[in-house]
This record gives C-alpha cells, structure tokens and sequence, in this order.
C-alpha cells in the first residue's frame, strides 16, 4: 500500500515569497491533515479536511496560509507571502475517518526555509 | 499554554536496558493518548495508544502506562535495541470533542550498542 506522498521534499525562499505544497493522502482516506513543525517542537494542526470540506482550520493563519482538497483526495498547501517565522517542516497526514482514535499516516514532510 | 509537555528533550539507554519516556498532560479532558515515533527526514508514525478507561496498553516490546490523578504517562520500551534510536512524540486528544491531536515537543531516545 503507498503511503502518504508529498512534494518537493525541500524548498528554500525568500521572505515575501509564495510557495505551495502538494500532498497525495493513502487512496480511500477520507481525512486529510497538514500539521507545522517548528524545530525543537511537536507537530501543530493547521486544518483538517473531511473528505473536500474544511473541518478544523482554527490554528491556520488565514492572512496568509491557504489550502484546498477540491476533489476530496489530493491536496495543496500555500503560503503567500511567506514570513521568517514559517521556516519549518510541513507534514501531510491521512486517516481512514476522522476522531483521535483513527491511526494517522504521516507522509515525510516538506522542510521550508525562508530566509 | 503547552498542554502535553515532554519534560526531557533527550534521553540515552544502553541496548538491552529499559527505556523510559515520559509525558504530562494538563488538560483533564483529554481521554485518549497516543506514541509516535519519528526518524530523521521522516514523518512521524503510530507507535501505542491508551484510552483513559485503561492503565496500561502492552504491544510487544513497547508499554504505555497512564495515571489519570497524575495526568501523567509513560512509554517503557524492554528491550532497548539500536533500531529504537528515533524521536519519540507523546500526543492526546479529546474523542468526545472531536478535538485535534496535540502534540508534546519530543524526546530524543538514543540507545548505545
């Protein structure tokens, strides 16, 4: 089974600058995460997606983070424009269903540097 | 407000000893905890879990006890092999709330041949 595949693997940009990031969830999941990680700390939920519907998006900031699962599978992530403070690893997550207690599969990240 | 805080950034074990990791929570309300583990250019993947019904979860090497008075938890892995070496996250959530995963900061295990 393929797991969670995401792209590019690594970007480096300039403050200012847009970037966006793509993820292609495990086939039949229905529910798509994108978690920020910040060095030194733990995974942080931006927005969960439930099939193409936004479920949680408390933690994104709207002014200048964006994302969309238009047709319910793959997703993108983009931030315009981007600040220092978003240098991290942005990791993509799929789960059969949504509820803590359904197991989420991690794809291996992107690692964004804004310099 | 860190809600799940892992107190120790790293930790080393000798191979064959036991391994303990630690966590703490302050959120009474969360009723499900759950272990990743994480290796470097990875994304994290499920280790355990543990409802808060339960004390204890015992999947082959790996344990997970939980003491709700304490709001405290902790991953035993016996015996510690080199393979372990990896970033171990401890996470919780409120089922009932359909609330996110929140996440601690990591533990570093290293296990030494």
């Amino acid at each position: 089974e393929a797991g969670v595949a995401q792209s590019p693997r690594y970007k480096i940009i300039e403050k200012r600058q847009s970037v966006a990031f793509w993820c292609n969830p495990i086939s039949g999941h229905a529910t798509l995460y994108w978690y920020q990680q910040i060095l030194g700390q733990g995974p942080k939920l931006l927005i969960q997606f439930q099939n193409n519907g936004v479920v949680d998006d408390s933690q994104l900031p709207k002014d200048r983070f964006s994302a969309e699962r238009l047709k319910g599978v793959d997703s993108t992530l983009k931030i315009q424009p981007a600040k220092l403070e978003d240098s991290a690893v942005y990791l993509c997550a799929s789960s059969l269903d949504r509820g803590g207690n359904n197991e989420q599969f991690f794809g291996p990240g992107t690692r964004l540097t804004v310099l | 407000d860190q809600q799940v805080k892992q107190n120790s950034p790293s930790l080393s074990v000798q191979e064959g000893r036991i391994s303990i990791l630690n966590c703490d929570y302050t959120n009474s309300m969360f009723d499900y905890f759950l272990w990743y583990k994480k290796y470097p250019a990875e994304g994290p993947t499920f280790l355990i879990s543990i409802s808060s019904i339960k004390d204890k979860n015992e999947d082959g090497r790996f344990t997970v006890f939980l003491n709700k008075s304490a709001k405290h938890l902790s991953l035993h892995i016996v015996p510690s092999q080199p393979g372990d070496s990896a970033v171990y996250f401890c996470a919780a959530v409120y089922l009932s709330g359909n609330t996110p995963l929140v996440f601690g900061k990591g533990t570093r295990l290293s296990v030494i041949a």
